[in-house]
């Protein structure tokens, strides 16, 4: 059962665009998501995370929307450099666990 | 069509003793992935398996830590002589023959030394 999804299994933008990668869950009982980045050869690494307590968190170009009555989360880059490049992960966690989506290819175009 | 499962999801051992974590990667995919998220820290990556073959382990700790992928069965990371620093949330993913870049991970296995 996949409680997360990812529906775009990719994406490609220009540079200095907006990149949003989007993620829906099924639990309700989910309450804290977080986006990893994902380089080729390498384990992913976390990138930004919010709480269900709060709609959105902020971090420089990265921010990330929640919206609860429509299980949806959204990563919003912006303005989106070349080095932005890889595959996000999304996950979402309660107490006892942890799910993640399969995963989008971001790509950034020079 | 199943996930990835992963068993045991919770594990208890002793120092000392050995754990075995199982992952069974979705219908038809024959690559498999473990990785490791100690608390507070990201996912680290540890292996990377075909049915048969270890493709990259360079995540992997030099001691005790071994994987496999039979050609039949689950994949099985296995830890011997357990530490309390093991005590660790571990990932399997796996993904399809054609490589392309969507992983998909099971619900992991929390591993408690005590």
């Amino acid at each position: 059962d996949q409680q997360v999804k990812q529906n775009s299994p990719s994406l490609s933008v220009q540079e200095g665009r907006i990149s949003i990668l989007n993620c829906d869950y099924t639990n309700s009982m989910f309450d804290y998501f977080l986006w990893y980045k994902k380089y080729p050869a390498e384990g992913p690494t976390f990138l930004i995370s919010i709480s269900s307590i709060k709609d959105k968190n902020e971090d420089g170009r990265f921010t990330v929307f929640l919206n609860k009555s429509a299980k949806h989360l959204s990563l919003h880059i912006v303005p989106s450099q070349p080095g932005d490049s890889a595959v996000y992960f999304c996950a979402a966690s309660d107490n006892n666990d942890m799910r993640f989506g399969a995963g989008t290819r971001l790509t950034v175009k020079p | 069509n199943a996930g990835v499962m992963q068993n045991p999801r919770h594990l208890v051992r002793r120092r000392g003793q050995e754990a075995r974590l199982r992952c069974s990667p979705m219908k038809g995919h024959s690559h498999v992935y473990w990785y490791r998220q100690l608390p507070e820290e990201g996912l680290k990556f540890m292996v990377y398996l075909q049915k048969e073959n270890i493709i990259d382990e360079s995540g992997m700790p030099k001691e005790r830590f071994s994987a496999e992928f039979p050609k039949e069965g689950p994949s099985i990371l296995r830890i011997q002589q357990v530490v309390r620093g093991d005590s660790a949330a571990y990932f399997c993913a796996s993904s399809p023959p054609i490589q392309g870049d969507e992983q998909f991970f099971g619900p992991g296995t929390r591993l408690t030394v005590l």
